[in-house]
């Protein structure tokens, strides 16, 4: 089964707005990363937090995590069409190596 | 090139035939990953390597599953007598440091459609 579940699976918003999506998972947690994938591309890694990080910036882009809530979020402000994509969260289940990803959410921005 | 680099980024195969995807890391990179993702779903860890080695296997969904990486470098992971429930798209990532503190780095898949 997953560890982390996007929520929602796709979100249609207009350009300029921002985008919320959140990922929740079942065990402890080391790290927990996000990723985008454009159609037909691969994954490309847009930020990591630490189990001891409530919160990280990163240009438009703003992550929380709750551990007590096993929940994060991904925040991505004044959205552009070119943010159109799949967002993945990924966590490491407490493994040193292994990475699992959810089923992502798909973001449509409209220009 | 500077990313990972995988070929081909498309094949159609007939059911029962074998085929050979290949995976080039990132020059440096230690730990390699290799993914499988069907449509409209998340990513299926299927193996992992550090160095030569795959200590961890246990993603393969069958026998019929096999990976190698050789000089630390290239990796070629193998489908035999294919079926139409393999048809994905196969992801190759590599990162410089294993732990779940390493960010992945992707490359654009092989998309496997077996008719």
């Amino acid at each position: 089964s997953q560890q982390g579940e996007e929520d929602p699976q796709a979100l249609s918003i207009q350009e300029g707005e921002n985008a919320t999506m959140n990922c929740s998972y079942k065990t402890s947690i080391n790290n927990l990363q996000w990723y985008r994938q454009n159609s037909g591309r691969g994954l490309v890694h847009l930020i990591l937090i630490r189990s001891n990080e409530r919160e990280k910036h990163s240009g438009r882009l703003r992550v929380t995590l709750d551990t007590s809530k096993k929940s994060s979020s991904l925040l991505i402000t004044a959205s552009r069409a070119a943010d159109t994509a799949s967002y993945f969260c990924a966590t490491d289940e407490g493994s040193n190596y292994k990475l699992t990803f959810g089923k992502g959410t798909l973001l449509t921005v409209n220009p | 090139g500077a990313g990972v680099s995988q070929s081909p980024s498309n094949k159609v195969t007939e059911k029962g035939k074998d085929v050979e995807l290949r995976c080039d890391p990132i020059s440096g990179h230690t730990a390699l990953y290799w993914y499988r993702q069907s449509l409209g779903q998340g990513l299926e860890f299927l193996i992992y390597f550090q160095g030569n080695s795959a200590p961890d296997k246990s993603g393969l969904p069958s026998d019929r599953f096999s990976a190698e990486r050789t000089g630390g470098s290239v990796s070629t992971l193998t489908i035999q007598r294919t079926q139409q429930e393999d048809s994905a798209v196969y992801l190759c990532a590599s990162s410089s440091q294993t732990g779940g503190g390493s960010p992945l780095h992707f490359g654009n898949g092989t998309r496997l459609t077996v008719t």
